[in-house]
């Protein structure tokens, strides 16, 4: 158990909605990543967010946003869904920003777009 | 920007063999590199990482991986495997004045008894 907890383990919709993936960092952990995980695609950095605010952007599509919370939680918002985005949804913590310190991931976010 | 490269989609191997793991790196810039592992159904778990220093880097399980920088690779071996470690392995890369971590595209390690 890595101490990253996200929310829900398992996501079926349809094309064109709208959902919500919810990550809880560990304890102490300030810097928050999202990745996708897909069989076309791989393993990809989307976003990262450190303390609340927006550190660094990746392969992110514009119907994607993020935002860390002042807990420290995180959201990932995906909007108008594609059959394409049906992928496994990974977050991850560190204790500070930049990449020598150590991410732990999340179980992940399994999503199904139908 | 940097770029990696894991040579073998799958490895099969026998219980109790020796396995070598390959990654190849691209980059202009000095480089962080990462050996992650996910096994069935869970998330990513750092098996060793190298910043700097010596370059045969030990890390859990009984990993172990060199950086070569004249060859821009950072093999991952193991000198006797056990059925436990079959997983998928994923190579990364980062540069140290960015956050994120670049993934290849995964080696499929198969343990047979």
């Amino acid at each position: 158990d890595s101490g990253v907890t996200q929310t829900p383990k398992h996501l079926i919709t349809a094309t064109g909605q709208r959902v919500t993936l919810r990550c809880s960092p560990r304890s102490g952990d300030l810097s928050v990543y999202w990745y996708q995980q897909s069989l076309d695609q791989g393993l990809q950095f989307l976003i990262q967010y450190y303390n609340g605010e927006e550190r660094a952007k990746g392969n992110i599509l514009e119907r994607f946003s993020a935002q860390q919370f002042p807990d420290l939680h995180s959201e990932l918002n995906l909007s108008s869904l594609e059959l394409g985005d049906s992928a496994l949804y990974f977050c991850a913590s560190s204790r500070q920003a930049g990449s020598s310190y150590e991410q732990y991931f999340g179980p992940g976010t399994r999503l199904t777009v139908t | 920007a940097q770029s990696v490269t894991q040579l073998d989609s799958q490895v099969p191997v026998f219980e109790e063999a020796p396995v070598e793991l390959r990654c190849n790196y691209s980059s202009s810039v000095s480089v962080y590199l990462f050996w992650y592992v996910q096994y069935p159904n869970q998330g990513l778990q750092l098996l060793l990482k190298y910043l700097s220093g010596s370059t045969l880097v030990k890390g859990i399980n009984g990993f172990e991986a060199e950086f070569n920088k004249s060859q821009t690779s950072f093999h991952l071996r193991k000198p006797s495997v056990h059925i436990s470690d079959t997983a998928e392995y994923f190579c990364a890369v980062s540069a140290p004045n960015t956050d994120k971590l670049i993934f290849g595209t995964g080696t499929r390690l198969q343990v047979f008894p």
